[in-house]
């Protein structure tokens, strides 16, 4: 049962362009939504994270847009950049402190030249 | 610098062979995870610990089981490892009840079962 629906699998951008990425949940329980971003033979690590009291929140060029009222939640990286090349996931919780997440299925960014 | 160290990066096993996953954090956090990463599925829990001697089952416990003798060691056991257990396997780390701290990931180890 996939709790957090995540897509595009993958995606291809060219350098500079803007690079969206979404993701989709149906347990209204939810209440913390984070994304990790993943380098090959690295581990995930995260990347920015948004509470639903907030519909978005931004650090440099990534960007989460949050509409409760859908249940869904979206990546936008700006000025898409070669090293943004990476597997990103989005994930979801309940409860304030319990860190156990579910994940999206993963989407792969490619940034061309 | 936070890290989770795991014992191997490959790993490759015979069918119905006992497997030990390990996986060591220098960070003095409570909760351990492990994860298994396949293309298309992402990442499913198996296992976590909020303590020592504590295991909870995550979302796909089956064919598994682990062991937390150490606030830094968790370990991931597949009792009689099979081909449907070839995955990336992830373990990681945070602090409890901080807000939903972050997940620390190490970085994985690939097992294979022939």
């Amino acid at each position: 049962q996939q709790q957090v629906k995540q897509s595009p699998q993958s995606l291809i951008v060219q350098k500079g362009g803007i690079s969206i990425i979404n993701c989709a949940y149906e347990n209204t329980a939810f209440d913390y939504f984070p994304w990790y971003q993943q380098f090959p033979g690295k581990g995930p690590a995260l990347l920015i994270a948004i509470r639903p009291d907030v519909s978005e929140k931004k650090e440099g060029r990534f960007t989460i847009s949050f509409n409760k009222s859908a249940k869904q939640f979206s990546l936008h990286i700006m000025d898409s950049q070669p090293g943004d090349s990476a597997t990103y996931f989005c994930a979801a919780s309940t409860h304030f402190g319990n860190e156990k997440l579910t994940f999206g299925t993963g989407t792969r960014l490619t940034i061309i030249p | 610098d936070v890290k989770v160290t795991q014992s191997s990066r490959y790993l490759v096993k015979r069918t119905g062979e006992k497997v030990f996953l390990e996986c060591v954090q220098d960070m003095d956090h409570e909760n351990m995870f492990w994860y298994r990463q396949d293309p298309g599925l992402g990442l499913r829990l198996i296992y976590f610990s909020y303590d020592v001697k504590m295991k909870e089952k995550g979302d796909i416990p089956e064919g598994y089981s682990v062991s937390r003798e150490k606030k830094e060691r968790f370990s991931l056991i597949l009792e009689s490892a099979s081909t449907n257990q070839t995955s990336m396997y992830l373990c990681a780390s945070s602090f409890l009840g901080s807000g939903n701290s972050p997940l620390h990931f190490g970085n994985g180890t690939r097992l294979t079962v022939t």
